[in-house]
């Protein structure tokens, strides 16, 4: 079973305050992933590493940034949260090889009012 | 990187077999097929990879055809417990990004 947690699980924040959603992974993965999903919507990519120090964006623009200072350690950060932030955001891990498993934890659902 | 097409959703009842197709015309040549499932309010979890011919596990198995262009995600016997999205992502070997798309909501009932 994987092991990747993500804190807090919800969170409901005012306009402007800055937020940072953490996430780690406990297997030793390279490859970390965030996603982010409305509800009853596609997943899109926003942010992924491919290790330490390493970080690009995703397929879908997002305003959030992300850094990768240690492998188990993939925070994702948002200086002025706005309503159109509010979302699910999932994270997940996976080793190079197979291609495309991934390991997602819980998700943070976050409301912006 | 290839389209699919799934059906959007899929009834079922609790101990029949549930196959779901999906369509991808314009896959690669390194590309897996690969399969999630997603839970409401969930994260996705990884269920089955193949390349070609038919690959078996504890929880489903898939069948992919000589020419690649299609896959059939088949789940035995379900229980109301398999209602759930499945999403069917093509993946290249060399990138392992996955593409969600609208997956399928398949709706086990009793």
């Amino acid at each position: 079973e994987a092991d990747i947690y993500q804190t807090p699980r919800y969170l409901v924040i005012g306009t402007g305050k800055k937020i940072t959603l953490e996430c780690s992974q406990t297997m030793g993965h390279d490859k970390m992933y965030w996603y982010q999903q409305d509800p009853g919507m596609e997943l899109h990519l926003i942010h992924y590493s491919y290790g330490v120090n390493s970080t690009e964006k995703g397929d879908l623009s997002s305003e959030s940034t992300v850094s990768r200072i240690r492998t188990e350690h993939f925070p994702l950060t948002l200086e002025s949260a706005r309503p159109s932030h509010t979302s699910q955001y999932l994270c997940a891990s996976s080793e190079y090889l197979p291609p495309g498993v991934q390991y997602f934890g819980p998700g943070t659902r976050l409301t912006v009012t | 990187l290839a389209k699919t097409t799934q059906p959007i959703s899929m009834d079922s009842y609790e101990g029949q077999e549930v196959n779901i197709t999906c369509s991808h015309n314009n896959i690669a040549t390194n590309d897996y097929i690969t399969w999630y499932q997603q839970f409401p309010s969930q994260g996705p979890r990884f269920i089955i990879q193949g390349y070609k011919t038919k690959v078996t596990n504890e929880v489903a198995s898939l069948f992919i055809p000589a020419d690649r262009k299609s896959s059939t995600l088949s789940l035995p016997r379900v229980s109301l417990s398999d209602t759930a999205v499945y999403y069917c992502l093509p993946v290249g070997s060399n990138t392992g990004k996955l593409i969600f798309g609208q997956g399928t909501t398949l709706q086990v009932k009793p």
